[in-house]
């Protein structure tokens, strides 16, 4: 089955600064790949995903990467704020419906003012 | 629009005991899955359920079973409850017909063995 490993754990970064977090999978038949951020006692939320058939997804301060032939795709935030603290999850999933999403084990990014 | 919707909420259990996490969505989804997220870690998948009529183990079924009842509801049942299931369990469900979609997530249920 799908494994994905996800880096680093935790992250601290200034306010303004950027927050990077990295993914690898290690199933090539992977070709979708969303990140969730999750609040604290909340439920994980899309923030942005990506398809196989791109490289590159940007929405505004987040955009997200993926390299298939290295089967590794990370997150990018641009000008952190205070309240894009939380936990990161990427996360991989096959083709074919029903074909689960397999989580990374999370990220918590910590933005000092 | 509700979303998905688990109930309940919190629940303390005694070791031995029995209960059932229930879940709905109202937004025609065809599957649904149950995970369980441990402090410090991520998302481990117990079961799933393609579409209706079908369940499916994860990564981590051992003393789970789970009930797709119809196309809105998928239940997680924990037949003797013990101190390492205390997690928070989120079910969360994909639309019908698309293989690579958002997965939306219930609030999750804050479960305690005792």
């Amino acid at each position: 089955g799908e494994n994905v490993e996800q880096h680093p754990s935790t992250l601290s970064v200034q306010e303004g600064d950027s927050a990077v977090i990295k993914c690898t999978y290690s199933d090539s038949a992977s070709n979708y790949f969303p990140w969730y951020k999750q609040e604290l006692g909340k439920r994980p939320q899309l923030i942005i995903d990506i398809r196989s058939n791109v490289g590159e997804k940007k929405d505004q301060r987040i955009a997200v990467t993926l390299n298939k032939t290295a089967k590794h795709f990370s997150l990018h935030i641009t000008e952190t704020q205070p309240e894009d603290s939380a936990v990161y999850f990427c996360a991989a999933k096959g083709f074919f419906a029903g074909n689960m999403l397999t989580f990374g084990g999370g990220t918590r990014l910590m933005v000092k003012p | 629009n509700a979303g998905v919707t688990q109930t309940p909420k919190f629940q303390v259990l005694k070791t031995g005991q029995s209960m059932t996490l229930q879940c709905a969505q109202d937004m025609n989804h065809n599957s649904m899955y149950w995970y369980r997220q441990d402090p410090g870690m991520g998302l481990r998948l117990i079961y799933y359920s393609a579409s209706e009529g079908t369940t499916d183990k994860g990564e981590v079924p051992n003393g789970y079973n789970v009930s797709r009842l119809n196309k809105r509801e998928f239940s997680l049942r924990l037949e003797s409850a013990a101190p390492s299931q205390t997690s928070v369990y989120f079910c969360a469900s994909t639309p019908a017909g698309q293989a690579n979609t958002e997965a939306f997530f219930g609030q999750g249920t804050r479960l305690t063995v005792v």
